[in-house]
């Protein structure tokens, strides 16, 4: 089945810092979502970007389909930023999404 | 406007104990899924179903069972509950090619 790997696996950062998530997906996908668990547990929708860019805010993501991998990049990091980021795929010919292993980010004041 | 709802929010068995997982969503969504997330993982598929009385296996359905009761509610059922079962479930919805959303997880300790 697909691959789906995130990197880093944690990081920490100070309050104001930029930083950059990465998803790499090893197939062909129809669609691709990047989810915020915040430290209640709660999964929070941030993009669904089969392709292109987005931007919400502090936050874009960027889907390169042809290249299998997405960025996620978080601008002037704040607190409530902590928690850990998901990449989640949607194979061609599927409805079933597969998730990376999750990033884990630590935002200190 | 609730979105997707689980209960209950927590619970906790004994072995061989069984129990259902109940999700209803208001969006008139056709999909709806059901995960479970285990600790330092991403969330796994446990069953889903594309449209009402149609289910279909995930990557993890052994110990479960499900039910699609109708388009609102899509329920899971442990028949004996198991250790290796103690995790967060989450359920999800969506129309078609467009984003999941999820429920606030059911955490389900097995003893």
């Amino acid at each position: 089945g697909i691959q789906v790997e995130q990197s880093p696996p944690d990081l920490i950062l100070q309050e104001g810092a930029n930083s950059t998530l990465r998803c790499n997906f090893s197939d062909s996908v129809n669609n691709l979502q990047w989810f915020h668990q915040n430290p209640w547990g709660q999964l929070i929708n941030l993009f669904y970007i089969p392709s292109g860019t987005k931007q919400n805010g502090r936050l874009s993501a960027t889907t390169v389909a042809t290249e299998r991998y997405s960025l996620l990049y978080i601008s002037s990091s704040q607190t409530t930023d902590s928690g850990v980021y998901f990449c989640a795929v949607e194979p061609g010919g599927s409805e079933k999404l597969v998730f990376g292993k999750g990033m884990k980010l630590t935002v200190n004041p | 406007n609730a979105g997707v709802t689980q209960t209950p929010k927590f619970q906790v068995l004994k072995t061989g104990q069984s129990m259902t997982l109940q999700c209803a969503q208001d969006m008139n969504h056709n999909s709806m899924y059901w995960y479970r997330q285990d600790p330092g993982m991403g969330l796994r598929l446990i069953y889903y179903s594309a449209s009402e009385g149609t289910t279909d296996k995930g990557e993890v359905p052994n110990g479960y069972n499900v039910s699609r009761l109708n388009k609102r509610e899509f329920s899971l059922r442990l028949e004996s509950a198991a250790p290796s079962q103690t995790s967060v479930y989450f359920c999800a919805s969506r129309f078609l090619n467009q984003p999941q959303h999820f429920g606030d997880g059911t955490r389900l300790s097995i003893l």
